[in-house]
């Protein structure tokens, strides 16, 4: 069974750093590009960061390019988030989501999402 | 500038058919979009990805009831026999150079 797992969500102080995972199980996690997509509560998603399948390529959104870092540890089946210099306007829940294309065929698989609070 | 626009909200009586529409920025409207769901507190689910000519793929387990098709820059979502289950929001989504883009969604109610 697919299943992604975030964790490392919590209450933070501004200006302090939280590290996110997202633990995979059930597919072959090193065949898949990962995203970490973020939704503030009641609003839209916001895609944020991707690492491709084998980690060589990664991009991230203006709104967090040099404050935020994606990782990925495909012998361990884990995808990271290291966000830095924390803001209130990064409170949100944190989704990981894979995906892999092979011709016509998409396939996606979502978290269920870590919850992240940046407040004084 | 790569934009994804849709309606924030739609509603359709239980049984009856809605077709949600993702409307895709001028200069690209050859581009293909993914549409994902999204109950109630919980995380998004992908539905199928609907291409420029029409054609559509679904993942398994996604019912017959849903289906894709496109006109000229709009992606719709077709939920036929709608159900209380369907109640949920509806996101857009395309790609961007190494990034995904997603548009605001909206938010389906089944009366």
């Amino acid at each position: 069974q697919v299943q992604l797992v975030e964790s490392g969500g919590g209450v933070v102080q501004p200006g302090t750093s939280l590290r996110l995972a997202c633990a995979a199980s059930g597919f072959t996690f090193s065949n898949f590009d990962f995203h970490w997509v973020r939704q503030t509560p009641g609003k839209g998603l916001e895609w944020l960061a991707v690492a491709t399948y084998d980690g060589n390529s990664k991009y991230y959104a203006v709104s967090v390019k040099g404050r935020f870092t994606i990782s990925r540890d495909n012998s361990k089946r884990i995808l990271f988030l290291q966000m830095n210099t924390l803001r209130a306007g990064d409170s949100a829940v944190y989704y990981c989501a894979g995906t892999k294309v092979v011709g016509a065929a998409t396939w996606y698989y979502w978290g269920q999402g870590t919850l992240v609070t940046v407040s004084a | 500038q790569l934009v994804l626009t849709q309606s924030p909200s739609a509603s359709a009586s239980l049984g009856a058919s809605v077709k949600l529409t993702c409307t895709l920025s001028s200069g690209h409207s050859t581009y293909a979009i993914a549409w994902h769901q999204q109950q109630p507190e919980k995380g998004p689910r992908y539905l199928m990805k609907v291409n420029s000519d029409g054609s559509h793929s679904k993942v398994d387990g996604i019912p017959d009831r849903f289906s894709g098709s496109s006109s000229g820059a709009e992606r719709y979502l077709i939920i036929s026999s709608l159900q209380s289950e369907d109640e949920a929001d509806y996101y857009c989504q395309t790609w961007g150079i190494g990034s995904w883009v997603f548009g605001g969604g909206t938010t389906l109610t089944v009366l």
